[in-house]
């Protein structure tokens, strides 16, 4: 079966940096996505990564190894606003998106 | 630039009700669309993707069904709501194709079925 695997819930304080992890197992793969979810609002797109290595992009940035199935979005210089889920999704060989339930994040100050 | 809508944006329905909900894409032409339910605390899921006109695949056997009468035009429907229908409904597009990328949502339909 496909499965991505997240953390349920994280919490980091102001200022700091978070590492969220997702490890998936799916049926062929063509790419992994993070997305940031506010409570009761859609999904907004963060970042793609098809390629081995990390792609930063502000205060985001995002890791991916194909051989372990593993990838993590990193924030840094975190913000209140910052407090969301954040949803890892794979593209599979049929080239639709397997979800992860999704990591809630809570920021303190 | 894209735009994609839904509504309506909240519904309270009896169970044993129809559903209609509605989503349109603005500014881009043939995209792929999708409908999708959010349980609360849970991970999207699946129901339904079209790749064009009148195009409809199922990802879940249910009582729901979907249609494309126009090319970005995406309507979920039911004919008697079940209690396990209830929850978070969202609409995204993609450009078209199978290399398309990342999927962009509408704001989502919050269903609660009574």
């Amino acid at each position: 079966g496909q499965n991505i695997d997240q953390p349920t819930e994280m919490t980091a304080t102001e200022g700091a940096i978070v590492q969220i992890n997702c490890t998936y197992q799916t049926s062929g793969f063509n790419g992994l996505f993070w997305y940031q979810q506010h409570a009761g609002e859609a999904p907004t797109f963060l970042s793609y990564n098809v390629l081995d290595g990390l792609e930063e992009k502000g205060r985001f940035s995002s890791f991916l190894s194909r051989s372990k199935g593993y990838s993590y979005l990193l924030l840094k210089e975190l913000q209140m606003k910052d407090s969301a889920s954040y949803l890892c999704a794979v593209k599979d060989s049929n080239y639709q998106l397997i979800w992860g339930a999704g990591t809630k994040l809570i920021i303190k100050p | 630039s894209q735009t994609i809508h839904q509504w309506p944006a909240t519904l309270v329905q009896p169970v044993g009700s129809p559903l209609s909900l509605e989503c349109t894409v603005e500014g881009t032409s043939n995209p792929n669309l999708y409908w999708y339910r959010q349980a609360a605390g849970r991970g999207l899921q699946l129901l339904f993707y079209s790749v064009g006109i009148g195009q409809i695949s199922s990802e879940v056997p249910q009582n729901l069904s979907a249609s494309r009468p126009q090319d970005r035009q995406f309507i979920l429907s039911s004919k008697k709501l079940l209690l396990s229908d209830s929850g978070f409904y969202l609409c995204a597009w993609t450009l078209g194709g199978r290399e398309a990328g990342e999927q962009y949502f509408g704001p989502g339909t919050r269903l609660t079925v009574t």
